[in-house]
């Protein structure tokens, strides 16, 4: 258990809706990273937020977006979905933003139909 | 542009023997790398890491090398058992990028 809670698990929704995916990472990090897992592919780096402010921002289509709050959990928020947005979430969590092994949560699969 | 490649999606090996997973990186600026283990239905989970003042960490049965001259590190287990069999993803943080993935390469350890 690597300390990162994301939830749901799975998810299943139709074109054209939006959905919300919720991240807390581990006790003590600031940092949180959201990524996206599609069929055969590599950890695509969406967005990062450190504090509650954003610090890095990936390949984060502009249907998408993501906070952190001030109880450092995090939420990123998928709209006007596609089929092509199937795929695994990941969230991951480090105390601090740079050089340092993030921590991974167990992902939330979204099926887009 | 990867920026992180790994270039076999798949490998088999015996049991007890060593399994050796390859990366190669463009960015000459990467001073930091990271190996990832994933299960199926799990997240990846951190396994080890090397810093490029060094060419070798170890960690018990895992050893990570980098060749910072040709850009490439490499993962060894020895000896290898069928719990290792997963995916295993290098990793590097890379300037805005908190931490750029290969895409993966997939270890069967035959028993």
């Amino acid at each position: 258990d690597s300390g990162v809670t994301q939830t749901p698990k799975h998810l299943i929704t139709a074109t054209g809706q939006r959905v919300t995916l919720r991240c807390s990472p581990r006790s003590g990090d600031l940092s949180v990273y959201w990524y996206q897992q599609s069929l055969d592919q590599g950890l695509q780096f969406l967005i990062q937020y450190y504090n509650g402010e954003e610090r890095a921002k990936g390949n984060i289509l502009e249907r998408f977006s993501a906070q952190q709050f001030p109880d450092l959990h995090s939420e990123l928020n998928l709209s006007s979905l596609e089929l092509g947005d199937s795929a695994l979430y990941f969230c991951a969590s480090s105390v601090v933003s740079v050089n340092t092994e993030a921590f991974f949560g167990q992902g939330t699969r979204l099926t887009v139909v | 542009d990867q920026q992180v490649k790994q270039n076999s999606p798949s490998l088999s090996v015996q049991e007890g023997r060593i399994s050796i997973l390859n990366c190669d990186y463009t960015n000459s600026m990467f001073d930091y790398f990271l190996w990832y283990k994933k299960y199926p239905a799990e997240g990846p989970t951190f396994l080890i890491s090397i810093s490029s003042i060094k060419d070798k960490n170890e960690d018990g049965r895992f050893t990570v090398f980098l060749n910072k001259s040709a850009k490439h590190l490499s993962l060894h287990i020895v000896p290898s058992q069928p719990g290792d069999s997963a995916v295993y993803f290098c990793a590097a943080p890379g300037g805005n990028t908190p931490l750029v993935f290969g895409k993966g390469t997939r270890l069967s350890v035959i028993a």
